[in-house]
């Protein structure tokens, strides 16, 4: 069985902080690894994806993979009260059909 | 440019009715995907089609059926609604691009 696990939080962080998402996963073959940010009734919207070991940088988010560990994680520097939402971390499987076994979601919470 | 279009926003199906959820995409994208998301749940893969003509089943096909004729179209069919798919059902396409959702209530 397949899991993709987060903690449910919520997070909470002051205005201007780092925000720490973190995300565990079980299949080892995994190639692919993804995060999306969920608003409150509204549908999941990618923001980083993560392939090779290591950091990645896109703005105001950094993901970091570790395969060995079996890790992802997904950090927000200066957190803005926009930031706040739920950060889904999905895992691919199945090879080229690219089909993503999410986990439950981390609640950030952002405050002014 | 629309992306991935979803319709019916919301839908109240008394149990034992059918409807299809309609997604349809601009994109080109040969890969598309049904998603489930229960409340305070991830989503769970329903069914998938990696182009015209081709599709199979997900992680939790039971109660739905899905066709894809056309490249933009991947319509999903639940024949006998039960309270158990009370949920908000997404289409994305490759690219993870996801549509607005659909909320489905079954009363």
């Amino acid at each position: 069985q397949k899991e993709v696990e987060q903690n449910s939080g919520p997070l909470s962080v002051p205005e201007g902080a780092i925000a720490s998402l973190n995300c565990t996963y079980s299949d080892r073959v995994s190639q692919s690894f993804f995060w999306y940010r969920q608003y409150s009734g509204k549908s999941p919207e990618l923001i980083m994806s993560i392939y090779s070991n290591g950091d990645k940088e896109d703005g105001r988010f950094t993901a970091q993979l570790n395969k060995a560990s079996q890790y992802v994680s997904l950090l927000i520097r200066d957190s803005q009260p926009s930031d706040s939402a739920t950060y889904l971390c999905a895992v691919s499987y199945g090879g080229a059909t690219n089909k993503l076994i999410f986990g439950t979601g981390t609640l950030l919470a952002v405050q002014p | 440019n629309a992306g991935v279009t979803q319709t019916p926003k919301f839908r109240i199906l008394k149990i034992g009715q059918s409807m299809t959820l309609q997604c349809t995409q601009d994109m080109n994208h040969n890969y598309m995907y049904w998603y489930r998301q229960d409340p305070g749940m991830g989503l769970k893969l329903i069914y998938y089609s990696v182009g015209a003509g081709i599709t199979d089943k997900g992680e939790v096909p039971n109660g739905y059926n899905v066709s894809r004729s056309t490249t933009e179209d991947f319509p999903l069919r639940l024949e006998l609604a039960a309270p158990s798919q009370t949920s908000v059902y997404f289409c994305a396409s490759y690219g993870y691009t996801f549509g607005s959702g659909t909320r489905l209530t079954v009363v």
